[in-house]
């Protein structure tokens, strides 16, 4: 089965900081990786996906991810932080079994002025 | 309406009621999902309905009860439910083009919850 590492479950920038958030991905098959932020009170909202085109893809709101195969990951970045970025990303990876997309436990980003 | 709806978006109940869940998509999807999004735990899969086939995950009690009249709507059913059943429900859809092949699933979109406490 495939799975998804996120490490950090809170991240904390400046406004105007550079973001990174980790994902780590195990699959048995070649990959499609997803991002979904979820703002307070809100569902996932799809940021941006990697089906095996290009390996940096662009997302909306600023933000991309590289898919890296060497290190299993897909970290997701944008140059620098809005206060209305504030909110949980999950990284999340397409299974061959039941549970279609598999999510990570999330990663809670936080933006001071 | 667009995309994924759901009602109510809050939901307080006793251990001794019956309540439903309602799900509304807009997107012309052929499949749809029940998710339990619970604090410090990744999202769960409750069922799927994808071209009138349901699959659910073994794990979730008979107290859920999904149901899916067409293509468009999905009702999730509570019955005598606990206490740690308290959880944000998630609703979603996503087009399936190739069905029972891990290719044919596309990426999923949600709708914005249903906090559910049980007292």
């Amino acid at each position: 089965a495939q799975s998804v590492t996120q490490l950090g479950s809170h991240v904390s920038v400046s406004e105007g900081a550079l973001v990174l958030l980790r994902c780590n991905y195990s699959s048995s098959v070649p990959p499609y990786l997803f991002w979904y932020v979820q703002y307070p009170n809100q569902g996932l909202q799809l940021l941006l996906k990697y089906t095996s085109a290009a390996t940096l893809v662009k997302g909306i709101n600023g933000f991309e991810a590289e898919f890296k195969k060497s290190e299993t990951s897909f970290h997701l970045t944008k140059p620098s932080a809005h206060m209305s970025d504030a909110a949980e990303y999950f990284c999340a990876v397409r299974n061959t079994g039941f549970q279609k997309l598999v999510f990570g436990t999330g990663t809670r980003l936080l933006v001071s002025p | 309406e667009t995309g994924v709806t759901q009602t109510p978006r809050h939901l307080v109940m006793g251990m001794t009621n019956k309540k439903s869940l309602k799900c509304e998509q807009h997107l012309g999807h052929n499949a749809m999902y029940w998710y339990k999004q619970s604090a410090k735990k990744p999202l769960e899969l409750m069922f799927v309905y994808s071209l009138e086939e349901r699959v659910e995950n073994n794990s979730v009690p008979s107290r859920f009860s999904p149901e899916c009249p067409n293509s468009s709507h999905l009702f999730l059913h509570l019955h005598t439910l606990q206490p740690e059943d308290s959880a944000l429900y998630l609703c979603a859809s996503s087009q399936v083009h190739a069905p029972r092949t891990s290719g044919g699933y596309n990426e999923q979109f949600f709708g914005p919850g249903t906090r559910l406490t049980v007292l």
